[in-house]
């Protein structure tokens, strides 16, 4: 079945530092890939997307790069804040049929100042 | 516009008995989907409803039964609780049955004792 593998946390950074957090896939048809981010007490919210091959999703200096050839996602940004400690979701939908996300298992960041 | 609401925020039931949980879409969606997230886990996808019908369905028995009403707002229900039910129940709303941009609620958090 349909599928997503991420890196486990939790991932430790200074502020400043980069950051990487890998996510790869397995899916049947052509995915549209997400990353989804959870601060403490709160719900998702969708970070960024991509719905092909070789798409970058990019939004508040995050980016991640669809890439078909190694059936990864990988979401990267160039200077962390401690703002950003939360715990990141990367998930897949289908095009075809009724479509859901599939989630990994979450990668939780702490940025530390 | 309004955001995707749910209620209550937190519940606690015990083992055997009965609960509803509620969800408002967003403005202009006609699509609700719920989805489960354990303790340290990813989100796992409950089923979907569209127009008020349901349109999918995960891996969940029959006792997870849900309803979306002609304002697109929905409930989840879950009969004979199980202590392992303990979750947070999280809401997304779309537009026309992809779920491709999925708005979350911020999730009611579950206890089963």
């Amino acid at each position: 079945g349909d599928s997503v593998t991420q890196m486990e946390g939790p991932v430790t950074l200074s502020e400043e530092a980069f950051l990487t957090i890998n996510c790869t896939y397995t899916a049947t048809g052509y995915p549209s890939l997400f990353w989804y981010v959870q601060y403490p007490g709160e719900g998702l919210q969708l970070l960024l997307k991509a719905t092909k091959a070789d798409d970058k999703g990019s939004n508040k200096g995050f980016e991640a790069t669809y890439r078909k050839e190694t059936t990864s996602f990988h979401l990267e940004k160039g200077s962390v804040q401690v703002s950003d400690s939360a715990v990141y979701f990367c998930a897949l939908s289908l095009a075809s049929g009724y479509s859901t996300l599939t989630f990994g298992k979450g990668t939780m960041l702490l940025v530390s100042p | 516009e309004t955001g995707v609401t749910q209620s209550p925020t937190h519940l606690i039931k015990t083992r055997g008995q009965q609960v509803t949980l509620r969800c408002s879409s967003q403005s202009g969606h006609n699509t609700v989907s719920w989805y489960q997230q354990a303790l340290g886990q990813g989100p796992q996808f409950i089923f979907q409803y569209y127009r008020e019908e349901e349109n999918g369905r995960g891996n969940f028995p029959p006792r997870f039964s849900g309803l979306q009403f002609p304002n697109y707002s929905s409930e989840l229900n879950v009969n004979a609780l199980e202590l392992d039910d303990s979750a947070l129940y999280l809401c997304a709303s779309s537009r026309d049955g992809t779920n491709t941009e999925a708005f979350f609620g911020q999730g009611t958090r579950l206890t089963v004792v």
